[in-house]
Protein backbone atom coordinates (compact mmCIF):
# COMPACT_ATOMS: atom_id res chain seq x y z
CA UNK A 1 0.00 0.00 0.00
CA UNK A 2 1.16 3.14 -0.66
CA UNK A 3 1.35 6.14 1.50
CA UNK A 4 2.71 9.81 2.23
CA UNK A 5 4.05 11.02 5.77
CA UNK A 6 4.96 14.85 6.49
CA UNK A 7 7.09 14.61 9.47
CA UNK A 8 6.46 18.05 10.54
CA UNK A 9 2.76 19.64 10.70
CA UNK A 10 4.36 23.03 11.67
CA UNK A 11 7.52 24.64 10.88
CA UNK A 12 9.01 28.27 11.79
CA UNK A 13 11.73 29.51 10.32
CA UNK A 14 13.06 33.23 9.90
CA UNK A 15 13.35 35.15 7.13
CA UNK A 16 16.73 34.79 4.89
CA UNK A 17 17.33 31.02 6.76
CA UNK A 18 16.82 27.86 5.18
CA UNK A 19 13.92 25.64 4.79
CA UNK A 20 13.57 22.51 5.11
CA UNK A 21 10.19 20.53 4.84
CA UNK A 22 10.55 16.63 5.20
CA UNK A 23 8.36 13.69 3.77
CA UNK A 24 8.55 10.17 3.69
CA UNK A 25 6.52 7.75 1.16
CA UNK A 26 5.79 3.87 0.89
CA UNK A 27 5.13 2.47 -2.25
CA UNK A 28 5.12 -0.83 -4.13
CA UNK A 29 6.12 0.67 -7.42
CA UNK A 30 8.39 3.56 -8.56
CA UNK A 31 5.98 6.44 -8.16
CA UNK A 32 5.79 10.03 -9.03
CA UNK A 33 6.11 12.51 -6.22
CA UNK A 34 5.10 16.40 -6.17
CA UNK A 35 5.36 19.02 -3.89
CA UNK A 36 1.68 21.63 -3.62
CA UNK A 37 1.97 24.61 -2.08
CA UNK A 38 -1.19 26.21 -0.61
CA UNK A 39 -1.57 29.87 0.61
CA UNK A 40 -4.83 30.59 2.96
CA UNK A 41 -8.22 30.07 1.48
CA UNK A 42 -6.56 29.37 -2.04
CA UNK A 43 -5.86 26.54 -4.21
CA UNK A 44 -3.33 24.47 -4.81
CA UNK A 45 -0.47 25.45 -6.73
CA UNK A 46 2.16 22.52 -7.90
CA UNK A 47 5.76 23.14 -7.06
CA UNK A 48 7.70 20.57 -8.57
CA UNK A 49 7.43 17.03 -9.15
CA UNK A 50 9.90 14.23 -9.81
CA UNK A 51 8.98 11.71 -12.55
CA UNK A 52 12.42 9.10 -12.67
CA UNK A 53 14.99 11.38 -14.05
CA UNK A 54 16.77 13.46 -11.94
CA UNK A 55 16.94 12.95 -8.92
CA UNK A 56 17.33 16.57 -7.57
CA UNK A 57 14.62 18.50 -8.89
CA UNK A 58 13.78 22.55 -8.74
CA UNK A 59 10.84 23.83 -9.02
CA UNK A 60 9.58 27.44 -8.58
CA UNK A 61 10.32 29.86 -6.30
CA UNK A 62 13.45 28.56 -5.36
CA UNK A 63 12.07 25.29 -3.94
CA UNK A 64 13.70 21.77 -4.63
CA UNK A 65 13.34 18.79 -3.60
CA UNK A 66 15.86 15.48 -3.61
CA UNK A 67 14.19 11.48 -4.06
CA UNK A 68 16.38 9.25 -2.19
CA UNK A 69 14.98 5.77 -2.77
CA UNK A 70 17.26 4.29 -0.33
CA UNK A 71 15.80 6.32 2.16
CA UNK A 72 12.22 7.01 0.76
CA UNK A 73 12.36 10.32 1.32
CA UNK A 74 11.19 13.26 -1.13
CA UNK A 75 12.30 16.57 0.84
CA UNK A 76 11.70 19.57 0.16
CA UNK A 77 14.15 22.44 0.50
CA UNK A 78 14.81 26.13 0.06
CA UNK A 79 18.39 28.24 0.63
CA UNK A 80 16.90 31.52 1.99
CA UNK A 81 13.35 31.92 3.08
CA UNK A 82 11.06 34.91 2.25
CA UNK A 83 7.90 35.99 3.78
CA UNK A 84 5.68 35.19 0.81
CA UNK A 85 6.43 30.99 1.46
CA UNK A 86 5.08 31.66 4.58
CA UNK A 87 1.45 28.83 3.46
CA UNK A 88 1.03 25.09 3.79
CA UNK A 89 2.85 22.30 1.86
CA UNK A 90 1.48 18.99 0.75
CA UNK A 91 3.86 16.47 -0.55
CA UNK A 92 1.73 13.92 -3.12
CA UNK A 93 2.43 10.70 -4.15
CA UNK A 94 1.42 9.20 -7.53
CA UNK A 95 1.20 5.97 -7.75
CA UNK A 96 2.88 4.24 -11.04
CA UNK A 97 0.13 1.77 -11.43
CA UNK A 98 -3.73 2.09 -11.94
CA UNK A 99 -5.62 3.95 -14.20
CA UNK A 100 -7.55 6.48 -12.05
CA UNK A 101 -5.50 8.56 -10.89
CA UNK A 102 -6.08 8.63 -7.15
CA UNK A 103 -3.09 10.90 -5.69
CA UNK A 104 -2.04 9.52 -1.86
CA UNK A 105 -1.91 13.09 -0.25
CA UNK A 106 0.12 14.11 3.23
CA UNK A 107 -1.46 15.69 5.90
CA UNK A 108 0.74 19.06 4.92
CA UNK A 109 3.19 20.96 6.57
CA UNK A 110 2.45 24.85 7.91
CA UNK A 111 5.56 27.09 7.40
CA UNK A 112 5.64 30.21 9.19
CA UNK A 113 8.24 32.36 7.96
CA UNK A 114 9.25 35.34 11.06
CA UNK A 115 11.07 38.70 10.21
CA UNK B 1 -3.01 27.02 -22.10
CA UNK B 2 -5.51 25.34 -19.53
CA UNK B 3 -7.68 26.71 -17.52
CA UNK B 4 -9.74 25.96 -14.43
CA UNK B 5 -12.76 28.15 -13.05
CA UNK B 6 -14.53 27.26 -9.70
CA UNK B 7 -17.29 29.01 -8.62
CA UNK B 8 -18.76 30.65 -6.29
CA UNK B 9 -15.31 31.55 -3.61
CA UNK B 10 -17.70 31.60 -0.49
CA UNK B 11 -21.09 30.58 0.13
CA UNK B 12 -22.65 30.38 3.46
CA UNK B 13 -25.90 28.26 3.28
CA UNK B 14 -28.51 27.00 6.45
CA UNK B 15 -29.18 23.47 6.91
CA UNK B 16 -31.20 21.50 4.68
CA UNK B 17 -30.73 23.91 1.94
CA UNK B 18 -29.16 22.93 -1.38
CA UNK B 19 -26.14 23.00 -2.86
CA UNK B 20 -24.60 23.26 -6.21
CA UNK B 21 -20.63 24.37 -6.90
CA UNK B 22 -19.53 24.37 -10.55
CA UNK B 23 -15.91 24.01 -11.63
CA UNK B 24 -15.58 23.86 -15.72
CA UNK B 25 -12.11 23.78 -17.77
CA UNK B 26 -10.67 25.54 -20.76
CA UNK B 27 -8.04 24.65 -22.61
CA UNK B 28 -7.80 20.65 -22.32
CA UNK B 29 -9.58 17.57 -24.07
CA UNK B 30 -10.73 14.11 -21.99
CA UNK B 31 -9.40 15.64 -18.24
CA UNK B 32 -9.74 13.32 -15.56
CA UNK B 33 -11.76 15.59 -13.02
CA UNK B 34 -11.28 15.78 -9.22
CA UNK B 35 -13.78 16.95 -6.26
CA UNK B 36 -11.44 17.57 -3.07
CA UNK B 37 -12.36 18.55 0.41
CA UNK B 38 -10.03 20.21 2.72
CA UNK B 39 -10.82 20.64 6.80
CA UNK B 40 -8.23 22.41 9.00
CA UNK B 41 -5.86 19.79 9.96
CA UNK B 42 -6.90 17.51 7.83
CA UNK B 43 -5.29 17.00 4.58
CA UNK B 44 -7.00 16.72 1.16
CA UNK B 45 -10.02 14.27 0.55
CA UNK B 46 -10.99 12.85 -2.70
CA UNK B 47 -14.57 12.92 -2.67
CA UNK B 48 -15.53 12.43 -6.21
CA UNK B 49 -13.44 11.90 -9.24
CA UNK B 50 -14.61 10.96 -13.34
CA UNK B 51 -12.96 9.96 -16.51
CA UNK B 52 -15.82 10.83 -18.82
CA UNK B 53 -18.67 12.05 -18.96
CA UNK B 54 -21.50 10.54 -17.17
CA UNK B 55 -18.38 8.67 -15.35
CA UNK B 56 -18.78 9.01 -11.93
CA UNK B 57 -16.86 7.54 -9.42
CA UNK B 58 -17.52 7.96 -5.05
CA UNK B 59 -14.79 7.68 -2.49
CA UNK B 60 -16.36 8.18 0.61
CA UNK B 61 -20.18 7.51 1.66
CA UNK B 62 -21.78 11.26 2.43
CA UNK B 63 -24.81 13.67 1.70
CA UNK B 64 -23.33 14.97 -1.74
CA UNK B 65 -23.31 13.99 -5.22
CA UNK B 66 -21.43 14.88 -8.47
CA UNK B 67 -22.28 15.02 -12.14
CA UNK B 68 -20.32 15.32 -15.12
CA UNK B 69 -22.84 17.23 -17.97
CA UNK B 70 -20.01 17.68 -20.39
CA UNK B 71 -16.34 17.17 -20.80
CA UNK B 72 -15.57 20.06 -19.34
CA UNK B 73 -18.22 20.69 -16.46
CA UNK B 74 -17.89 19.00 -13.45
CA UNK B 75 -20.75 19.53 -10.89
CA UNK B 76 -20.83 19.38 -6.79
CA UNK B 77 -24.47 19.04 -5.50
CA UNK B 78 -26.71 18.19 -2.38
CA UNK B 79 -30.09 17.81 -1.73
CA UNK B 80 -30.09 18.86 1.88
CA UNK B 81 -26.82 20.13 3.61
CA UNK B 82 -25.83 19.20 6.90
CA UNK B 83 -23.47 21.10 9.49
CA UNK B 84 -20.44 18.33 8.62
CA UNK B 85 -20.30 19.66 4.79
CA UNK B 86 -18.72 22.96 5.88
CA UNK B 87 -14.94 22.82 4.78
CA UNK B 88 -13.14 24.05 1.75
CA UNK B 89 -14.08 22.33 -1.34
CA UNK B 90 -11.39 22.24 -4.52
CA UNK B 91 -12.08 21.37 -8.12
CA UNK B 92 -8.75 19.62 -10.11
CA UNK B 93 -7.80 18.76 -13.41
CA UNK B 94 -5.61 15.98 -14.50
CA UNK B 95 -4.50 14.26 -17.86
CA UNK B 96 -5.80 10.85 -18.77
CA UNK B 97 -5.07 7.76 -17.84
CA UNK B 98 -1.68 6.22 -18.19
CA UNK B 99 -0.07 10.08 -17.73
CA UNK B 100 0.25 9.13 -13.74
CA UNK B 101 3.30 11.48 -13.67
CA UNK B 102 0.92 14.49 -14.36
CA UNK B 103 0.31 16.79 -11.62
CA UNK B 104 -3.13 17.48 -10.75
CA UNK B 105 -4.15 21.58 -11.65
CA UNK B 106 -6.43 22.88 -8.68
CA UNK B 107 -9.05 25.64 -8.98
CA UNK B 108 -9.05 28.22 -6.12
CA UNK B 109 -11.59 26.49 -4.28
CA UNK B 110 -15.01 27.36 -2.34
CA UNK B 111 -14.70 28.38 1.34
CA UNK B 112 -18.77 26.53 2.12
CA UNK B 113 -20.17 27.65 5.71
CA UNK B 114 -23.21 25.78 6.52
CA UNK B 115 -25.22 27.37 9.56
Amino acid sequence: AQSVTQLDSHVSVSEGTPVLLRCNYSSSYSPSLFWYVQHPNKGLQLLLKYTSAATLVKGINGFEAEFKKSETSFHLTKPSAHMSDAAEYFCVVSPAAGNNRKLIWGLGTSLAVNP
Amino acid sequence: SQTIHQWPATLVQPVGSPLSLECTVEGTSNPNLYWYRQAAGRGLQLLFYSVGIGQISSEVPQNLSASRPQDRQFILSSKKLLLSDSGFYLCAWGRQAGNYNSPLHFGNGTRLTVT
